[in-house]
Parts: C-alpha cells; structure tokens; sequence
C-alpha cells in the first residue's frame, strides 16, 4: 500500500533552517511528483511547492522563493524539502502529498501524517 | 492572484444534506479537488475533478462545478463526516501554483 512517512517534530530557532524528508513506499517513486502543504496552529492549508520524482524540476509558491529548496533522492524514495531563515510564523504542520501523476497539475491522493516544526526564540 | 471563498462553517442534522460552497471568479472554467480533514490528522481526497470519487469514498459524498460556484453535497451526512473541508483549484493564470480555499468547518448537530 502507498506511505508516505515524514520526519518527526522539530523545534528550531528563528533565522535556522529545517530540513524534512517523506519517505515514500508502495509505488513507483518516480511516477508521481510530490507537493508540500503546510498548515499553521488553527489555520488552513497553504501550498509550498512541487518537485517532480521523475526529473527533480521544482515549482514553488512565490511567497516562500529564495526560502525553501525541494529535493529528491531516488535510491531510498526520499523527498526533501528545506525552509531556510525560519521565522515564527513558519511554525506550521508541514505535509508531503502525492500527485496523481508526474504532472504538477494533478491532485493529491497520498499524504504524510505531518511533521510539527515549531520556531521559537 | 486567484482567490477561493469558503464559508467559515457549516452546520446540519444527522440525516440530512450538507453543502459546502466554493467560490470563484469563473471556477467552472477550472477542476475543483475537495479534501477532508478530520482534526489532528491529514487531508484525505473526497472529491477530484469536480465530482469523481477516489475508490473508498462513500457515495454519499459528490459535487458539482458551474459558473462561479463550486459545491461538495454530502448527502445522509453522519456524525463521522464532521471535519474541515478544502477545495482546491491549480492556477494556471499567473504564477502556476495551487491555490486552498480557507476551509469549512462542518458540524454534525
């Protein structure tokens, strides 16, 4: 069956930087590209960008450009996704999904369980 | 920037039918994905391409995509469905990019 297992709870310092992988199992890696998702304290869901399996290409919401990199490893079906110069308003839910496909147009069917980064001082 | 409008909460009996609106300029123009978040957990898929249901959703869950208006209807709605729901669009406008509508709380009375 299709997993896709994250990174446990981080708690980092304002100006640091997280790193959070999604380990994914069940299917074949480099099909499907991966979307990450974050959701503050009470808030709702807020796309951060898209990497894809196949070919690494990335697309990233504007807001977090120059922030964050998306990566993959395809030996151990691992994506990646690093947010740099965090501030406390990154504290967040921060969840990998999949897409239906290798296109980043296309929904998501398989979601990480989530992983708490929490940025405090 | 292309923007989805969700009422903030929803309320219905056991029983009946609950509808959750999404709103946007011309949103029957694009596909509408809908996400069911139960507290402390996930986003699930419930609806894909405005009214497809991925295997295991129950048929009680559909939609429907026209005009300006999105709508998930959750018919026989039970006490397992309360939860937050998202609709989702691709905004291929601009900047390439997913967009969330801000969520539906829907409660079971």
């Amino acid at each position: 069956q299709v997993q896709l297992v994250q990174s446990g709870a981080e708690v980092k310092k304002p100006g640091a930087s997280v790193k959070v992988s999604c380990k994914a199992s069940g299917y074949t890696f480099t099909s499907y590209g991966i979307s990450w998702v974050r959701q503050a304290p009470g808030q709702g869901l807020e796309w951060m960008g898209w990497i894809s399996a196949y070919n690494g290409n990335t697309n990233y919401a504007q807001k977090l450009q120059g922030r964050v990199t998306m990566t993959t490893d395809t030996s151990t079906s691992t994506a990646y996704m690093e947010l740099r110069s965090l501030r406390s308003d990154d504290t967040a839910v921060y969840y990998c999904a999949r897409g239906r496909g290798t296109e980043q147009q296309l929904p998501f069917d398989y979601w990480g369980q989530g992983t708490l980064v929490t940025v405090s001082s | 920037s292309y923007v989805l409008t969700q009422p903030p909460s929803v309320s219905v009996a056991p029983g009946k039918t609950a509808r959750i609106t999404c709103g946007g300029n011309n949103i029957g123009s694009k596909s509408v994905h809908w996400y069911q978040q139960k507290p402390g957990q996930a986003p699930v898929l419930v609806i894909y391409y405005d009214s497809d249901r991925p295997s295991g959703i129950p048929e009680r869950f559909s939609g429907s995509n026209s005009g300006n208006t999105a709508t998930l209807t959750i018919s026989r709605v039970e006490a397992g469905d309360e939860a937050d729901y998202y609709c989702q669009v691709w905004d291929s406008s601009s900047d390439h990019r997913w967009v969330f509508g801000g969520g539906t709380k829907l409660t079971v009375l």
